[in-house]
């Protein structure tokens, strides 16, 4: 089946530190990447749309340049959380669907990361 | 109203018993209907995925659609502790997937 691997799976920086998860699809292409934030015991929430060769699709309310996303292969899109802060404490989660976006999708093992 | 419903539990059953596992929803565009298993502090993980109205069966997990009442279902047969974690449902269409809240099982030994 599709994998995707997601890395660090969990991450522990002082507060205004950046920091960069990467997300891979193993053994397919993936043009679109999706990147989610979950909080305890909450369902996944859509932070944006990454696309393969252009800009990213930022969900109503997150910050674009708070949370820098770059999808520069067809099988790697990372995430960089620019000046972290206590509140950005979460659970960061991607997923890519096989062909097109109306698939399944496949996630990563998400990566835990802690703002001191 | 939500796009899709689903009851957060938690939903605790002694091992062996038969689980379902629910979700309603509203829009008729959506196409695909996916149930996910993630266990604590790990991503979601597919367990079965349908594009039309019926049973979808793969092992102990039967999947079932109902769009006439845009109802979905996920039945756990003879279940195990190692089934104990949150069940997610989805439903993708118009390029959009939309989860439900996931409900929260623990299978008792």
């Amino acid at each position: 089946g599709a994998v995707v691997s997601q890395h660090p799976s969990w991450v522990i920086c002082k507060s205004g530190t950046s920091v960069k998860i990467e997300c891979r699809s193993l053994d397919f292409q993936a043009t679109t990447m999706f990147w989610y934030r979950q909080f305890p015991k909450q369902s996944l929430m859509l932070m944006a749309t990454s696309n393969e060769g252009s800009k990213a699709t930022y969900e109503q309310g997150v910050e674009k340049d708070k949370f820098l996303i770059n999808h520069a292969s067809l099988t790697l899109s990372t995430l960089t959380v620019t000046s972290a802060h206590p509140e950005d404490s979460s659970f960061y989660i991607c997923s890519a669907p096989q062909t097109d976006s109306n698939q399944p999708q496949h996630f990563g093992d998400g990566t835990r990361l802690s703002i001191l | 109203q939500k796009e899709v419903e689903q009851d957060p539990g938690p939903l605790s059953v002694p091992e062996g018993a038969i689980v379902s596992l629910n979700c309603t929803y509203s829009n008729s565009a959506f196409q695909y209907f996916m149930w996910y298993r993630q266990y604590s502090r790990k991503g979601p993980e597919l367990l079965m995925y349908t594009y039309s109205s019926g049973n979808k069966e793969d092992g102990r997990f039967t999947a079932q659609v109902d769009k006439s009442s845009k109802y979905i279902s996920l039945f756990i047969r003879d279940s195990q502790p190692s089934d104990s974690a949150t069940y997610l449902c989805a439903l993708t269409g118009g390029f959009k997937t939309i989860f439900g809240a996931g409900t929260r099982l623990f299978v008792k030994a």
